[in-house]
């Protein structure tokens, strides 16, 4: 599995949106993109993932470049309790029913102020 | 709530202690994991069952013993820790190893461990 590289740490302003970048640039062409997030103390949860298109779903918003080399995590409206470390993983998914493991990185820690 | 129950949530243990981490998920999955997550460190990846067979095992230490007597059930069994296997260990589960339509897998909260 491609490896991904994500800034340590980010502030965001409640209210606005949360956009978190990752550069993934030795992703292969079956490799798709995931976002989890875990909340201190908590285990990860699942937020979205994408191929190649643009992915919106009720949690966030993904937008991958069209090399596919980089991503962005978009939370649109952010509040306290999107507070996290947020991770993005790259996997090979639903190839022979087996897939690719996921192997978290540091992640970037997202921090909401009032 | 995610589907995935740990028991305990917190477990404290002397080195010489033999305990048991207990996972259940209700989620109708037949894949399960062991992650390890230790202070400012990324998770790891420790075991993997595919319909309660073991399909993975990641160079751990056998004082570690993993049980799946069905593909509801996932327990870590402890014996003769040492300090530094303080750490949060979480259960995962998802439909099957490529994680089902969506890929996801499934956490559940955590135990939290101290090996005194």
């Amino acid at each position: 599995d491609a490896k991904t590289t994500q800034p340590p740490s980010m502030d965001c302003a409640e209210g606005r949106a949360a956009n978190l970048p990752c550069n993934h640039s030795t992703i292969s062409g079956n490799e798709y993109v995931y976002w989890y997030r875990q909340i201190h103390s908590q285990g990860p949860q699942y937020i979205i993932h994408g191929l190649k298109n643009n992915e919106t779903n009720e949690m966030a918003s993904l937008i991958i470049t069209e090399d596919r080399k980089s991503s962005t995590l978009i939370l649109p409206h952010a509040t306290l309790r999107d507070t996290a470390v947020y991770y993005c993983i790259v996997r090979v998914a639903n190839v022979d029913n087996q897939g690719g493991k996921l192997i978290f990185g540091q992640g970037t820690e997202l921090s909401v102020k009032p | 709530e995610t589907g995935v129950t740990q028991t305990p949530r917190h477990l404290v243990m002397g080195m010489t202690n033999k305990k048991s981490l207990k996972c259940e998920q209700h989620l109708g999955h037949n894949a399960m994991y062991w992650y390890k997550q230790s202070a400012k460190k990324p998770l790891e990846l420790m075991f993997v069952y595919n319909f309660k067979e073991q399909t993975e095992n990641n160079s751990v230490p056998s004082r570690f013993s993993p049980e799946c007597p069905n593909s509801s059930h996932l327990f870590l069994h402890l014996h003769t820790l040492q300090p530094e296997d303080s750490a949060l260990y979480l259960c995962a589960s998802s439909q099957d190893l490529a994680g089902g339509p969506l890929g996801e897998q499934f956490f559940g909260p955590g135990t939290r461990l101290t090996v005194l």
